[in-house]
């Protein structure tokens, strides 16, 4: 089956430590994307990637690191820089196509203890 | 910058009645699309419907039905029979049509919470 996984489904990290989260999507596209999600906040972008080794920021970048070496993947990396770590993380894909949507992974919730 | 807007927190219905959540947006562009994403407890995030800006004809999926109004700037989501399955964080989205594909990001609103009455 075609789709995105993201794991860890929990991740639980002491303060201060950096923590990588995987993306990896099997549909073919090109395109990637980081979300996060807080309470009340709606999704705001992280990062997103349009090519392999490709990557721009999106307008939360502080804090957050990616790469993009393969086509299937776009792992996070939060450090400790980013202030506010706790949250629930999306990653999602896109086809080419402007009438195309994104499709998301099922999310990985970090927490920062 | 484009926002979206969405001023119901929350919102409730009895199972089998109809609901409208509402949206408004603020942009200056005139080509872009507007979505409307389901995200149930499991906080899966599931595409509902999709409307592209320049036809007029409002979108329709099964129960659901959008009223779009361009000059208005107002996307609001209509669910038809709702159903137990219905309930759910709703999310309206835009994204620009101008610009690289890949580089066209969604700007979500804030979310309604949808809750069901049996």
């Amino acid at each position: 089956d075609g789709g995105i996984t993201q794991s860890p489904k929990y991740l639980f990290r002491k303060e201060g430590q950096n923590v990588t989260l995987s993306c990896e999507q099997n549909l073919n596209h090109d395109a990637m994307y980081w979300y996060r999600q807080d309470p009340g906040q709606g999704l705001r972008l992280i990062y997103y990637s349009q090519i392999v080794n490709d990557f721009q920021k999106g307008d939360i970048a502080e804090g957050y690191s990616v790469s993009r070496e393969k086509k299937e993947s776009f792992p996070l990396t939060v450090t400790s820089a980013q202030k506010n770590p706790t949250a629930f993380y999306l990653c999602a894909s896109r086809e080419r196509g402007a009438y195309n949507e994104q499709f998301f992974g099922p999310g990985t919730r970090l927490t920062v203890l | 910058a484009q926002t979206v807007t969405q001023s119901q927190p929350e919102m409730s219905v009895q199972e089998a009645e109809t609901v409208t959540l509402s949206c408004t947006y603020d942009t200056s562009e005139s080509d872009y699309y507007l979505f409307w994403y389901k995200q149930p407890p499991s906080r899966q995030m599931i595409l509902v419907i999709r409307q592209e800006a320049y036809k007029q004809q409002n979108a329709t999926e099964n129960r659901f039905s959008v009223n779009f109004q361009k000059a208005a700037k107002s996307f609001s989501l209509k669910i038809s029979d709702s159903q137990l399955g219905d309930a759910a964080m709703y999310f309206c989205a835009y994204r620009s049509a101008y610009g690289r594909q890949g580089a066209q990001k969604l700007v979500f609103g804030q979310g309604t919470r949808l809750t069901i009455n049996p």
